[in-house]
């Protein structure tokens, strides 16, 4: 099966400007998760969908971070205005059914605030 | 809550064996254990649901206390392939709980 889509692979862009990521999960998964990897840190989750339903965007910067999932499939997320602190790799995964079963990741989105 | 890690890091001959602990002050449903590579995904390993439950994959392999809420992730006889970083992931009770990552455990190792 194909794997988790991502796009673009990595971004630079300097701070105050906006960026959008891109994630098309594998075909049936029904959960579509956005995580935030700093360097050395473990993956942290900014939202969870169920379908195009938000389960969870508890630690999601709202002022700052949007995110949709159109249609229950694709997913985009974007940060506008960017800030320093925002240089992570975003990972996109996706699972079926939402609990108990594997995460599948994406290859990233590497972003680099300047 | 984030689970806790431990040991932060760790250095192996090929051959020997490492345990990898994830502890969690919260009651949890499951855990699951990936491996992410340098610069790559995080890929999973195995999910372990069930209190007292082992599973294993290859000569990987895991366990799960619930009363204690804890899990081991066992190598046996490391090779070159295994290095990377491990990250336990717990989840709670409740429906549709997310997913929360530890820091991980980096692990060499070396000929």
């Amino acid at each position: 099966e194909a794997g988790v889509a991502q796009s673009p692979r990595y971004k630079i862009i300097e701070k105050r400007q906006s960026v959008a990521f891109w994630c098309n999960p594998i075909s049936g998964h029904a959960t579509l998760y956005w995580y935030q990897q700093i360097l050395g840190q473990g993956p942290k989750l900014l939202i969870q969908f169920q379908n195009n339903g938000v389960v969870d965007d508890s630690q999601l910067p709202k002022d700052r971070f949007s995110a949709e999932r159109l249609k229950g499939v694709d997913s985009t997320l974007k940060i506008q205005p960017a800030k320093l602190e925002d240089s992570a790799v975003y990972l996109c995964a996706s699972s079926y059914p939402p609990r108990g079963s594997p995460l599948h990741f994406g290859n990233g989105t590497r972003l680099t605030v300047t | 809550q984030q689970p806790v890690q431990s040991p932060q890091a760790v250095i192996l001959r090929e051959g020997e064996d490492a345990v990898i602990n994830c502890s969690s002050s919260k009651a949890l449903y499951s855990v699951h254990w990936y491996r992410q590579k340098h610069g790559e995904a995080p890929v999973f390993l195995m999910i372990l649901l069930k209190g007292g439950e082992q599973k294993g994959h290859e000569k990987i392999s895991a366990s799960f206390n619930e009363k204690k809420q804890q899990s081991s992730l066992y190598l046996t006889a490391s090779q070159l392939s295994y290095s990377g970083t491990y990250f336990c992931g717990t989840g709670g009770y409740s429906g549709n709980t997310p997913l929360v990552f530890g820091k991980g455990t980096r692990l060499s190792v070396i000929a």
